[in-house]
């Protein structure tokens, strides 16, 4: 049975960058699939953040494409979240899921537990 | 401001039947296929239903999902307090905005 599990810090100040890692086991990244982000406020209800594909190809939500980056570590069956110059506003509870497509048949089936971050001084 | 539209609750007695509707716009749900989860509370959202109408292994025949048009709905049979819980509709958008969006979702109670 597959499983994501995100790890990372819960408290994160405001200007600085937010860092997640989602862990992958019951399945190796690079047989395929795309694995992304998510967050979940209760203002802005879910809200996708970006994807990558197990050969490094990024897609990224147009909103917060200037400050975030995703990125693959096949060996380690890991991908991870870095989004820069965080407010207030980007507290959310955080999830990593796999969507087998990238396009018109795309949905979420396995799903991280989710993280809760917290913006704050 | 989602681009998809859900009623925000709905609401039947044990054993009854429920349906959620999700509408959008041919950028979307007209030109995609949709999926369903459910959030029960404090957990992560669960994959119900695929390609408009598909169950994932495990998850029971009282959910169905259809689609017609601009609009999606799911239905609910056989109404259980476990099925209290938040869903969300999700599909693809052609348009300029993130092409995965989520409708605001919809609580569903048990009475």
């Amino acid at each position: 049975q597959m499983q994501l599990q995100e790890s990372g810090p819960g408290l994160v100040k405001p200007s600085e960058t937010l860092s997640l890692t989602c862990a992958v086991s019951g399945f190796s990244i690079s047989s395929g699939c795309y694995w992304g982000w998510l967050r979940q406020s209760p203002g802005k209800g879910l809200e996708w953040i970006g994807s990558i594909g197990h050969t490094g190809s990024t897609y990224y939500n147009p909103s917060l494409k200037s400050r975030v980056t995703i990125s693959v570590d096949t060996s380690k069956d890991q991908f991870s979240l870095k989004l820069r110059s965080v407010t207030a506003s980007d507290t959310a509870v955080y999830y990593c899921a796999r969507h087998p497509y990238y396009g018109s048949r795309a949905e979420w089936d396995y799903w991280g537990q989710g993280t809760l971050v917290t913006v704050s001084s | 401001q989602s681009v998809l539209t859900q009623p925000p609750s709905v609401s039947a007695a044990p054993g009854q039947k429920v349906t959620i509707s999700c509408s959008g716009s041919s950028s979307n749900i007209g030109n995609n296929y949709v999926s369903w989860y459910q959030q029960l509370p404090g957990t992560a959202p669960k994959l119900l239903i695929y390609e408009n109408n598909k169950r994932p292994p495990g998850i029971p025949d009282r959910f169905s999902g259809s689609k017609s048009g601009t609009s999606a709905t799911l239905g609910i049979t056989g109404l259980q307090t476990g099925d209290e819980a938040d869903y969300y509709c999700g599909t693809w958008d052609n348009s300029l905005s993130a092409p995965f969006v989520f409708g605001p979702g919809t609580k569903v109670t048990v009475l």
